[in-house]
């Protein structure tokens, strides 16, 4: 199936720095969303966005739907060792569509 | 947020049974349901929409004999793989859909399954 183009696929950094991922797509979405998931489980919502060019926070997290509403950024500031997972964003193009989701990216945080 | 459970978490099967698992929202209903597969170190794959009082929707190249969807009610929908050979070994999640403008779909924990 079409996935969306995510990067980084993995990132190793240190406790306390920020960091930065993002999802391209060559189609319009009208709905971004990010979502978490720990090994064995399912994906947990972190943030959605409904509208192009939207700015949300969600404690440490800020992402932004992109105005092109092609794409999207997540970024976590002052990672902490609880932000390994694997992070994944996805798109919908309507409300009550298939979400079509990134590669994942692949976070690990050295204490 | 809106809670999606899954049963069972994890099942070890023998080749030629046939598995179910279920996915049930707890707290609110769900129109339309979605089942997705993953493989390890890779993203969600979509298998099928499935919707309440009416046929699932397949994804190309998933089988829908060998993967039969039963959404029977709004809070309960069932994905059996008949059948189950080891190559369909893998991690099941379904997600639900809140339903209205923004329609944000919750994920179940997602059902291990290993086929011997």
């Amino acid at each position: 199936g079409q996935q969306l183009n995510q990067s980084p696929q993995s990132m190793f950094i240190q406790e306390g720095e920020d960091v930065s991922m993002n999802c391209t797509s060559s189609s319009i979405f009208n709905t971004w969303l990010w979502y978490k998931q720990d090994p064995g489980e399912g994906p947990v919502l972190l943030i959605a966005l409904y509208k192009a060019g939207e700015l949300t926070s969600n404690g440490r997290l800020t992402a932004q739907f992109g105005i092109t509403r092609k794409d999207s950024f997540l970024n976590i500031s002052a990672s902490i060792p609880s932000d390994v997972g694997i992070y994944f964003c996805a798109g919908q193009f309507n409300a009550g569509n298939m979400l079509t989701f990134g590669g994942g990216t692949r976070l690990m945080v050295k204490p | 947020g809106a809670v999606v459970s899954q049963h069972p978490s994890w099942v070890i099967c023998k080749s030629g049974t046939s598995v179910k698992i279920e996915c049930r929202s707890l707290d609110f209903q769900a129109t339309t349901m979605f089942w997705y597969r993953q493989f390890p170190k890779q993203s969600l794959m979509l298998m099928a929409t499935s919707n309440e009082g009416s046929k699932a929707t397949y994804e190309q190249g998933v089988e829908k004999d060998k993967f039969l969807i039963n959404h029977a009610s709004l809070t309960l929908s069932t994905l059996t793989v008949t059948s189950a050979h080891p190559e369909d070994s893998s991690f099941y999640i379904c997600s639900a859909a809140v339903g209205g403008d923004t329609d944000t779909q919750y994920f179940g924990p997602g059902t291990r399954l290993t086929v011997l």
